[in-house]
């Protein structure tokens, strides 16, 4: 069956646009998490949904981040007035629900690049 | 607080040698421990797990058994192939808040050569 999807694949942005970044997530999946890769580093989480409610955003750097899900399912990443720094990749994953032992699956990443 | 060590790469190894990557953790409680790849392009894909200690989890001949008592999970293969070219993370599940949360390692580059 299809996978976990994100779009788009690459962007390029000038420094102080607006970007934002889609995830969907298996059918089906109640619960969905975006994580940020950047170079040489291992991958950040950022913020974690279960339906449409994001209990936890502590992983957000900062308020140019926001992201949100509607209808349970897609979910977008959006960064306000980029920096040099937000260039990473950005990972979304999805899993089937809240139990202790969900496995979670991930997309192939959007990379972002802030010129 | 919870955190994980993975072995700095990249590592180079050549075709059928033997492939060691190291993985310690800190954790409060009782996590699950995980080994991610990615090749080129690709997204991040499950390789094996262990949810307990002396857990062993295996995959395409990769082999990883839980250390409670020296926090290691270290990933083993006894003959990589070029194939195997990827980036490989530990990570940690931490049931917390109702919700899992994973922790990765750096992440290890493998550079296979035939």
């Amino acid at each position: 069956g299809a996978g976990v999807s994100q779009s788009p694949s690459n962007k390029v942005t000038e420094k102080g646009k607006d970007v934002e970044l889609r995830c969907d997530p298996i059918s089906g999946h109640t619960a969905l998490y975006w994580y940020r890769q950047s170079l040489g580093q291992g991958l950040e989480f950022l913020i974690y949904f279960q339906g449409n409610s994001a209990p936890d955003k502590s992983g957000l750097p900062s308020d140019r981040f926001s992201a949100e899900r509607t209808g349970g399912s897609v979910s977008t990443l959006t960064i306000q007035r980029t920096q040099q720094e937000d260039s990473a990749v950005y990972l979304c994953a999805s899993s089937p629900g809240m139990g202790e032992r969900e496995t979670q699956y991930f997309g192939p990443g959007t990379r972002l690049l802030v010129l | 607080g919870n955190s994980v060590t993975q072995m700095e790469g990249p590592v180079t190894l050549s075709e059928e040698a033997f492939l060691t990557i190291n993985c310690t953790y800190t954790a409060t409680g009782y996590p699950s421990l995980f080994w991610y790849v990615q090749y080129p392009g690709e997204g991040l894909q499950l390789l094996l797990k262990a949810t307990k200690a002396d857990d062993k989890g295996s995959n395409k001949g990769f082999e990883a058994t839980y250390r409670k008592e020296t926090t290691s999970f270290h990933l083993e293969k006894g003959s990589v192939q070029v194939s195997d070219s990827a980036v490989y993370f530990c990570a940690l599940r931490m049931f917390s808040g109702g919700y899992n949360k994973l922790i990765f390692g750096a992440g290890t580059r493998l550079a296979v050569h035939p």
